[in-house]
């Protein structure tokens, strides 16, 4: 199935660093929906963005999204060991079927 | 958000076999959704599950393969029919949240086939 693009694909980083990623699509978006996946888990869902150039935050994290409505980016900061895991976009084209395409996923490890 | 359990939560089975998937809800919910996750890799759509009607399977998804039951708005079950290794995945159902379109994910099932 369709997927977006994400990046860094993986990335490791020390603790207390700051970091970013985003997903690229060469389609408009909707709604974008950011997660995070530990390991045997199931995406537990970190924030939501309902309009372009919107900026949210959700204690360390802050995601926007992109103002052409085909991208959008999570940083987060001060990174701690507990950040480790997938990170996953999820965007949806139209609004009313609940459907939504899901980024490649960016894997954060964390140094301590 | 409400709160979604899933059952088996993991199962090593055989080449041939089927298997059901139960995914249980805490409150009703309009959209239900069964995804799979292979290794390493994102997140699939694989169907809609409809309440009381048949449901909608994305492309490269087929109802003989996967068959889908919602009797009512809070219970899901998905089965993997006639099992090879290439099934052996994360089963993940999801649901829409009552306010905006925010989707919310069960705990996976994670399916082993050999």
């Amino acid at each position: 199935g369709q997927q977006l693009n994400q990046s860094p694909q993986s990335m490791f980083i020390q603790e207390g660093e700051d970091v970013s990623m985003n997903c690229t699509s060469s389609s408009i978006f909707n709604t974008w929906l950011w997660y995070k996946q530990d390991p045997g888990e199931g995406p537990v869902l970190l924030i939501a963005l309902y309009k372009a150039g919107e900026l949210t935050s959700n204690g360390r994290l802050t995601a926007q999204f992109g103002i052409t409505r085909k991208d959008s980016f999570l940083n987060i900061s001060a990174s701690i060991p507990s950040d480790v895991g997938i990170y996953f976009c999820a965007g949806q084209r139209t609004s009313g079927t609940y459907k939504y395409i899901f980024g490649t996923g960016t894997r954060l490890k964390v140094l301590a | 958000s409400a709160v979604i359990s899933q059952k088996p939560s993991r199962d090593i089975c055989q080449r041939g076999t089927s298997l059901t998937i139960q995914c249980q809800v805490d409150s009703q919910v309009t959209m239900m959704f069964w995804y799979r996750q292979q290794p390493g890799q994102s997140l699939t759509l694989i169907a809609t599950a409809n309440q009381g009607s048949e449901a909608t399977y994305e492309s490269g998804f087929v109802i003989d393969k996967f068959p889908i039951s919602r009797p009512n708005l809070t219970f899901s079950t998905l089965t993997v029919s006639n099992m090879s290794p290439e099934d052996s995945s994360i089963y993940l159902c999801s649901v829409v949240g009552t306010g905006r379109n925010e989707q919310f994910f069960g705990p996976g099932t994670r399916l082993t086939v050999l």
